[in-house]
C-alpha cells in the first residue's frame, strides 16, 4: 500500500533555529516525492520536489531510499516559514495519483 | 503554471441538501482532480475528472454521492449530494499538466471550498 507518514502534527521552533519536518513513505514502485506548503489564507502550493534537487526559500529535502524518508530541512528558521507543510508522493511520470501526508503545522516563534 | 478558481469559497448547508462546487482553470488541462481535506487528516483523492468520459472514483467514493461533470478542458464541477455533518470538509480542485503536452508532475490547487453541514 502506498502511504505517506508525517509523525508530527505540530512543530514549534525559535527564529534562527534549525528545523526539520519528517516524512516517511512506503511505495511499491519508483516514487517522486514532493513538499507542498500552505501559508495562512493562501492556497496549497508546491515548495520543492526531490527530482529538482533545488533549495527553495532555504529549504532542502533529500530522498533517502534506504530509510524511505524525505525530510524537509532548513538551517535557520524564519517567521515567514510558519505554515502547514504536506509531504506528498507520486509515481514517476504523469497521470499518477498523489498521496499526501496528514501535514505538519510549523510555527516559528520570534 | 495554472490559475484555478473555485466557488463557492465557503458555504453552510443543511443536512439532506446538495451543493455543487465549480472549478475553472485558465488553461486547458488534461487531468482535473477533486480532493477532500477533513480536519486533521491528509488530502484524500475523491476522483479524477476526465473530459468526455465518466469520472474515475477512488475507493470509498461513489458517483451517486459525488457526481462530477467535466464538460470541457477548463471546467469541472463536484456535487456533494444528500449532505450530512460528516461531509463537512474542505474540497479542493487540482490540476496537473496541460492538454496535449507533457505533464509537469506538479499539482496546482484551487483555494478550496469549505463546507459546513449543520
Amino acid at each position: 500500500a502506498q502511504r505517506v507518514t508525517q509523525p508530527e502534527k505540530l512543530l514549534s521552533v525559535f527564529k534562527g533555529a534549525p528545523v526539520e519536518l519528517k516524512c516517511n513513505y512506503s511505495y511499491s514502485g519508483s516514487p517522486e516525492l514532493f513538499w507542498y506548503v500552505q501559508y495562512s489564507r493562501q492556497r496549497l502550493q508546491l515548495l520543492l520536489r526531490h527530482i529538482s534537487r533545488e533549495s527553495i526559500k532555504g529549504f532542502t529535502a533529500d530522498l533517502n531510499k534506504g530509510e524511505t524518508s524525505f525530510h524537509l530541512k532548513k538551517p535557520f528558521a524564519q517567521e515567514e516559514d510558519s505554515a502547514m507543510y504536506y509531504c506528498a508522493l507520486s509515481g514517476l511520470g504523469t497521470g499518477n495519483q498523489f498521496y499526501f501526508g496528514t501535514g505538519t503545522s510549523l510555527t516559528v516563534i520570534p | 503554471s495554472a490559475v484555478i478558481s473555485q466557488k463557492p469559497s465557503r458555504d453552510i448547508c443543511q443536512r439532506g441538501t446538495s451543493l455543487t462546487i465549480q472549478c475553472q482553470v485558465d488553461s486547458q488541462v488534461t487531468m482535473m482532480f477533486w480532493y477532500r481535506q477533513q480536519p486533521g487528516q491528509s488530502l484524500t483523492l475523491i476522483a479524477t475528472a476526465n473530459q468526455g468520459s465518466e469520472a474515475t472514483y477512488e475507493s470509498g467514493f461513489v458517483i451517486d454521492k459525488f457526481p462530477i461533470s467535466r464538460p470541457n478542458l477548463t471546467f469541472s464541477t463536484l456535487t456533494v449530494s444528500n449532505m450530512s455533518p460528516e461531509d463537512s470538509s474542505i474540497y479542493l480542485c487540482s490540476v496537473e499538466g496541460l492538454a496535449g503536452g507533457p505533464g509537469t508532475g506538479e499539482l496546482f490547487f484551487g483555494e478550496g471550498s469549505r463546507l459546513t453541514v449543520l
